[in-house]
C-alpha cells in the first residue's frame, strides 16, 4: 500500500494555465507538506499544513495555494503557470501529535511548463 | 534549525561500510540529527535520527559525538542501490515547538557505490 501518493506523476502544460496536483496519505498523519525541487536539485519547503494551521514559505508566490479537503489530502493549486514553475513537486506527511518529525515523501510530480 | 556541513561527494566500494560525516557545531540541546536520502528521481526517504545516543535500525547506524557537534551515518554493507544523495538535517524537537515549518535541505553528500 502506498503511504503517500501523488497524481499526476507527470504534468505538461502551457504558460498561463491553472493546474492542480493531488496528494493523499494513508498513514493517519496530522501534518502535510509541499516541497519544490528545481533543476539544480535544491529541495525547498513551500507549505506546511497542520490542523488548519498553514505555514507558508515567504518565497512562494501567491499563485500557489494548498487546499486540504480533509486530513488525508493536501492538494496544490497553481494559477497562471510560468516557465519558472517547472520543477518536481513532492508532497510529504508526518505525525507531529506523536512528537515525531519524521516525514514520509510521495514519489513526486514532474511539472513542465512550456 | 542549526546549520549542517557535509562533503559534496563520496565513493565507496560495494559491500564495504559507507561512513558519511556531518558537522553541526551550533546544534542546541533540543535539536535532533536526522538523515534522509534521495535516490535518483525518487522522493526523499527517511533513514534514521537521534538526539545524543547512538542509534541503529535496519537501514543504518548513527554515531553522534559526545559534544554533539558532529555525527556519522554508517551504511554497514553498501550496495549499488545505496547510491543516492544523503542529507543530514538538524531539527528542533517537536515538543519544543519544532517541526511545523518543514525540513531545510542542504546540498547533501552524493554517495556513489562502486561495483
Amino acid at each position: 500500500d502506498t503511504a503517500v501518493s501523488q497524481t499526476p506523476k507527470y504534468l505538461v502544460t502551457q504558460m498561463g494555465n491553472d493546474k492542480s496536483i493531488k496528494c493523499e496519505q494513508n498513514l493517519g498523519h496530522d501534518t502535510m507538506y509541499w516541497y519544490k525541487q528545481d533543476s539544480k536539485k535544491f529541495l525547498k519547503i513551500m507549505f506546511s499544513y497542520n490542523n488548519k494551521e498553514l505555514i507558508i514559505n515567504e518565497t512562494v508566490p501567491n499563485r500557489f495555494s494548498p487546499k486540504s479537503p480533509d486530513k488525508a489530502h493536501l492538494n496544490l493549486h497553481i494559477n497562471s503557470l510560468e516557465l519558472g514553475d517547472s520543477a518536481v513537486y513532492f508532497c510529504a506527511s508526518s505525525h507531529r501529535a506523536r512528537g515525531t518529525d519524521t516525514q514520509y515523501f510521495g514519489p513526486g510530480t514532474r511539472l513542465t511548463v512550456l | 534549525d542549526a546549520k549542517t556541513t557535509q562533503p559534496p561527494s563520496m565513493d565507496c566500494a560495494e559491500g564495504r561500510a559507507a561512513n558519511l560525516p556531518c558537522n553541526h557545531s551550533t546544534i542546541s540541546g533540543n535539536e535532533y540529527v536526522y538523515w534522509y536520502r534521495q535516490i535518483h528521481s525518487q522522493g526523499p526517504q527517511y533513514i534514521i535520527h537521534g538526539l545524543k545516543n547512538n542509534e541503529t535500525n535496519e537501514m543504518a547506524s548513527l554515531i553522534i559525538t559526545e559534544d554533539r557537534k558532529s555525527s556519522t551515518l554508517i551504511l554497514p554493507h553498501a550496495t549499488l542501490r545505496d547510491t543516492a544523495v544523503y542529507y543530514c538535517i538538524v531539527r528542533l524537537r517537536v515538543y519544543s515547538g519544532g517541526g511545523a515549518d518543514g525540513l531545510t535541505f542542504g546540498k547533501g553528500t552524493h554517495l556513489i557505490i562502486q561495483p
